[in-house]
Protein backbone atom coordinates (compact mmCIF):
# COMPACT_ATOMS: atom_id res chain seq x y z
CA UNK A 1 0.00 0.00 0.00
CA UNK A 2 1.67 3.35 -1.35
CA UNK A 3 2.16 5.95 1.80
CA UNK A 4 1.03 9.36 1.70
CA UNK A 5 2.82 11.59 -1.26
CA UNK A 6 3.86 15.03 -0.77
CA UNK A 7 5.41 17.29 -3.13
CA UNK A 8 7.78 18.94 -3.56
CA UNK A 9 10.09 17.48 -0.94
CA UNK A 10 11.76 20.99 -0.80
CA UNK A 11 11.26 24.49 -2.03
CA UNK A 12 13.60 27.80 -1.89
CA UNK A 13 11.55 30.66 -2.20
CA UNK A 14 12.08 34.70 -1.48
CA UNK A 15 9.58 36.20 0.65
CA UNK A 16 6.65 37.56 -0.86
CA UNK A 17 6.23 34.84 -3.50
CA UNK A 18 3.63 32.05 -3.71
CA UNK A 19 4.63 28.62 -3.46
CA UNK A 20 2.04 25.63 -2.72
CA UNK A 21 2.03 22.31 -1.64
CA UNK A 22 0.47 19.15 -2.48
CA UNK A 23 -0.52 16.06 -1.01
CA UNK A 24 -2.16 12.80 -1.92
CA UNK A 25 -3.44 10.51 1.10
CA UNK A 26 -3.30 7.01 1.46
CA UNK A 27 -6.31 5.48 -0.77
CA UNK A 28 -9.52 5.28 0.89
CA UNK A 29 -8.94 7.74 3.54
CA UNK A 30 -11.51 9.98 3.86
CA UNK A 31 -9.44 12.30 6.80
CA UNK A 32 -6.77 14.55 5.60
CA UNK A 33 -4.33 17.11 8.04
CA UNK A 34 -1.78 19.65 7.28
CA UNK A 35 0.49 20.34 10.11
CA UNK A 36 3.30 23.20 10.15
CA UNK A 37 6.34 22.04 12.16
CA UNK A 38 8.59 24.51 13.12
CA UNK A 39 12.64 24.05 13.81
CA UNK A 40 13.18 22.36 17.18
CA UNK A 41 9.26 22.17 17.51
CA UNK A 42 6.58 19.30 17.40
CA UNK A 43 3.82 19.77 14.57
CA UNK A 44 0.92 21.96 14.84
CA UNK A 45 -2.86 21.73 13.07
CA UNK A 46 -3.31 23.64 10.36
CA UNK A 47 -6.43 22.26 9.17
CA UNK A 48 -8.04 19.30 9.03
CA UNK A 49 -10.54 17.70 6.35
CA UNK A 50 -13.47 14.97 6.35
CA UNK A 51 -13.63 14.16 2.54
CA UNK A 52 -14.37 17.93 1.02
CA UNK A 53 -15.48 19.38 4.02
CA UNK A 54 -12.85 21.62 6.06
CA UNK A 55 -13.42 20.62 9.77
CA UNK A 56 -11.55 22.77 11.69
CA UNK A 57 -9.41 25.59 10.03
CA UNK A 58 -8.90 27.39 12.99
CA UNK A 59 -5.13 27.84 12.94
CA UNK A 60 -5.22 28.51 9.45
CA UNK A 61 -3.94 31.98 8.90
CA UNK A 62 -6.13 32.80 6.25
CA UNK A 63 -4.85 35.73 5.66
CA UNK A 64 -1.91 34.45 3.21
CA UNK A 65 -2.82 30.99 3.69
CA UNK A 66 -5.23 29.02 1.80
CA UNK A 67 -5.96 24.98 1.06
CA UNK A 68 -8.71 23.17 -0.74
CA UNK A 69 -9.63 19.50 -1.14
CA UNK A 70 -11.74 19.24 -4.10
CA UNK A 71 -12.68 15.81 -4.90
CA UNK A 72 -11.87 14.30 -0.95
CA UNK A 73 -8.65 12.60 -2.19
CA UNK A 74 -5.49 14.85 -2.99
CA UNK A 75 -5.60 18.20 -1.26
CA UNK A 76 -2.84 21.72 -2.03
CA UNK A 77 -2.12 23.82 0.97
CA UNK A 78 -0.94 27.56 -0.59
CA UNK A 79 0.65 30.64 0.99
CA UNK A 80 0.61 34.02 -0.96
CA UNK A 81 2.36 36.04 0.11
CA UNK A 82 4.86 34.06 2.07
CA UNK A 83 6.95 35.23 4.64
CA UNK A 84 10.24 34.50 6.48
CA UNK A 85 8.39 33.24 9.59
CA UNK A 86 6.80 30.32 7.17
CA UNK A 87 10.01 28.45 6.89
CA UNK A 88 9.46 25.28 8.23
CA UNK A 89 8.28 22.23 7.16
CA UNK A 90 4.62 21.43 6.11
CA UNK A 91 3.45 17.76 6.84
CA UNK A 92 0.53 16.09 5.82
CA UNK A 93 -1.15 13.46 7.01
CA UNK A 94 -4.56 10.90 6.53
CA UNK A 95 -6.56 8.32 8.62
CA UNK A 96 -9.65 6.09 8.10
CA UNK A 97 -12.03 4.88 10.91
CA UNK A 98 -12.90 2.05 8.13
CA UNK A 99 -9.44 0.83 9.23
CA UNK A 100 -10.09 0.20 12.92
CA UNK A 101 -8.16 2.53 13.98
CA UNK A 102 -7.91 6.48 13.86
CA UNK A 103 -4.08 6.36 13.65
CA UNK A 104 -3.00 8.98 11.38
CA UNK A 105 0.12 8.58 8.60
CA UNK A 106 2.64 11.03 7.89
CA UNK A 107 3.94 11.93 4.55
CA UNK A 108 7.46 12.72 4.37
CA UNK A 109 6.75 16.19 4.37
CA UNK A 110 7.76 19.84 2.44
CA UNK A 111 10.67 21.72 3.95
CA UNK A 112 10.10 25.36 2.96
CA UNK A 113 12.75 27.97 3.09
CA UNK A 114 12.14 31.60 2.56
CA UNK A 115 14.79 34.08 2.29
CA UNK B 1 -6.75 24.08 25.14
CA UNK B 2 -4.80 20.46 25.59
CA UNK B 3 -0.76 20.76 25.42
CA UNK B 4 1.70 18.00 26.01
CA UNK B 5 4.99 18.55 28.02
CA UNK B 6 7.89 16.59 26.97
CA UNK B 7 11.72 15.82 28.60
CA UNK B 8 14.15 18.26 27.43
CA UNK B 9 16.45 16.57 24.95
CA UNK B 10 19.32 15.83 23.74
CA UNK B 11 19.82 12.75 24.87
CA UNK B 12 22.95 10.44 24.29
CA UNK B 13 23.07 6.87 25.89
CA UNK B 14 25.33 4.14 25.39
CA UNK B 15 23.73 1.26 23.80
CA UNK B 16 22.10 -1.45 26.38
CA UNK B 17 21.47 1.18 28.82
CA UNK B 18 17.83 1.79 30.02
CA UNK B 19 15.76 5.05 28.17
CA UNK B 20 12.86 6.88 29.78
CA UNK B 21 11.73 10.26 28.37
CA UNK B 22 8.78 11.58 30.25
CA UNK B 23 5.89 13.07 29.02
CA UNK B 24 3.06 14.88 30.63
CA UNK B 25 -0.21 16.19 29.51
CA UNK B 26 -2.72 18.55 30.19
CA UNK B 27 -6.12 17.70 28.56
CA UNK B 28 -10.26 17.88 29.18
CA UNK B 29 -11.48 14.13 29.01
CA UNK B 30 -10.10 11.34 28.16
CA UNK B 31 -7.81 11.76 25.45
CA UNK B 32 -5.86 8.93 23.33
CA UNK B 33 -1.84 9.25 24.10
CA UNK B 34 0.48 8.62 21.46
CA UNK B 35 4.38 7.91 20.85
CA UNK B 36 5.65 8.92 17.44
CA UNK B 37 9.18 8.53 15.80
CA UNK B 38 10.91 10.09 13.52
CA UNK B 39 14.40 8.75 12.31
CA UNK B 40 16.64 10.63 10.24
CA UNK B 41 15.42 11.07 6.77
CA UNK B 42 12.13 9.94 7.59
CA UNK B 43 8.39 11.06 8.36
CA UNK B 44 6.96 10.76 11.96
CA UNK B 45 5.53 6.74 12.45
CA UNK B 46 3.64 6.12 15.04
CA UNK B 47 5.73 3.93 17.76
CA UNK B 48 2.61 3.30 20.21
CA UNK B 49 -0.60 4.32 21.71
CA UNK B 50 -3.04 4.15 24.38
CA UNK B 51 -6.42 4.71 24.43
CA UNK B 52 -7.60 5.00 27.83
CA UNK B 53 -6.85 5.03 31.68
CA UNK B 54 -3.88 2.11 32.52
CA UNK B 55 -3.58 0.97 29.30
CA UNK B 56 0.00 0.07 27.92
CA UNK B 57 1.42 0.54 24.54
CA UNK B 58 3.80 -1.36 23.24
CA UNK B 59 6.20 -1.85 20.10
CA UNK B 60 9.62 -2.56 19.17
CA UNK B 61 10.52 -2.82 22.82
CA UNK B 62 9.26 0.44 23.93
CA UNK B 63 6.16 0.61 26.59
CA UNK B 64 4.36 3.52 27.75
CA UNK B 65 1.70 2.90 30.48
CA UNK B 66 -1.35 5.88 30.69
CA UNK B 67 -0.90 6.88 33.87
CA UNK B 68 -4.73 9.69 34.24
CA UNK B 69 -3.65 9.88 37.50
CA UNK B 70 -0.38 11.54 37.22
CA UNK B 71 -1.64 12.34 33.60
CA UNK B 72 1.78 11.08 32.47
CA UNK B 73 2.73 8.74 29.48
CA UNK B 74 6.43 8.10 30.00
CA UNK B 75 7.82 6.28 27.39
CA UNK B 76 10.75 3.67 28.27
CA UNK B 77 12.87 0.73 27.08
CA UNK B 78 14.94 -1.72 29.22
CA UNK B 79 18.09 -1.89 26.48
CA UNK B 80 18.94 1.09 23.63
CA UNK B 81 20.25 -0.17 20.24
CA UNK B 82 21.84 2.16 17.96
CA UNK B 83 19.22 2.00 15.87
CA UNK B 84 16.76 3.54 18.08
CA UNK B 85 18.30 7.04 17.70
CA UNK B 86 15.56 9.18 16.15
CA UNK B 87 13.51 12.15 17.63
CA UNK B 88 10.82 11.01 19.79
CA UNK B 89 7.40 12.91 20.03
CA UNK B 90 4.86 12.60 22.77
CA UNK B 91 1.03 13.67 21.52
CA UNK B 92 -2.35 13.50 22.58
CA UNK B 93 -5.72 13.38 20.50
CA UNK B 94 -9.38 13.91 21.72
CA UNK B 95 -12.15 11.59 20.15
CA UNK B 96 -9.63 8.10 20.29
CA UNK B 97 -7.46 9.78 17.59
CA UNK B 98 -9.53 11.14 15.45
CA UNK B 99 -9.09 14.73 15.73
CA UNK B 100 -6.07 16.35 15.58
CA UNK B 101 -2.85 15.81 17.10
CA UNK B 102 -1.14 17.64 19.93
CA UNK B 103 2.54 17.25 20.22
CA UNK B 104 4.91 18.15 22.31
CA UNK B 105 8.00 19.77 21.62
CA UNK B 106 9.99 16.28 20.99
CA UNK B 107 13.49 14.96 22.35
CA UNK B 108 16.30 13.68 20.37
CA UNK B 109 17.80 11.06 21.79
CA UNK B 110 21.55 9.51 20.16
CA UNK B 111 22.52 5.97 21.13
CA UNK B 112 26.30 5.65 20.87
CA UNK B 113 28.23 2.27 20.26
Amino acid sequence: EAGVVQSPRYKIIEKKQPVAFWCNPISGHNTLYWYRQNLGQGPELLIRYENEEAVDDSQLPKDRFSAERLKGVDSTLKIQPAELGDSAVYLCASSSPASGTYEQYFGPGTRLTVT
Amino acid sequence: GDSVTQMEGPVTLSEEAFLTINCTYTATGYPSLFWYVQYPGEGLQLLLKATKADDKGSNKGFEATYRKETTSFHLEKGSVQVSDSAVYFCALSQNFGNEKLTFGTGTRLTIIP
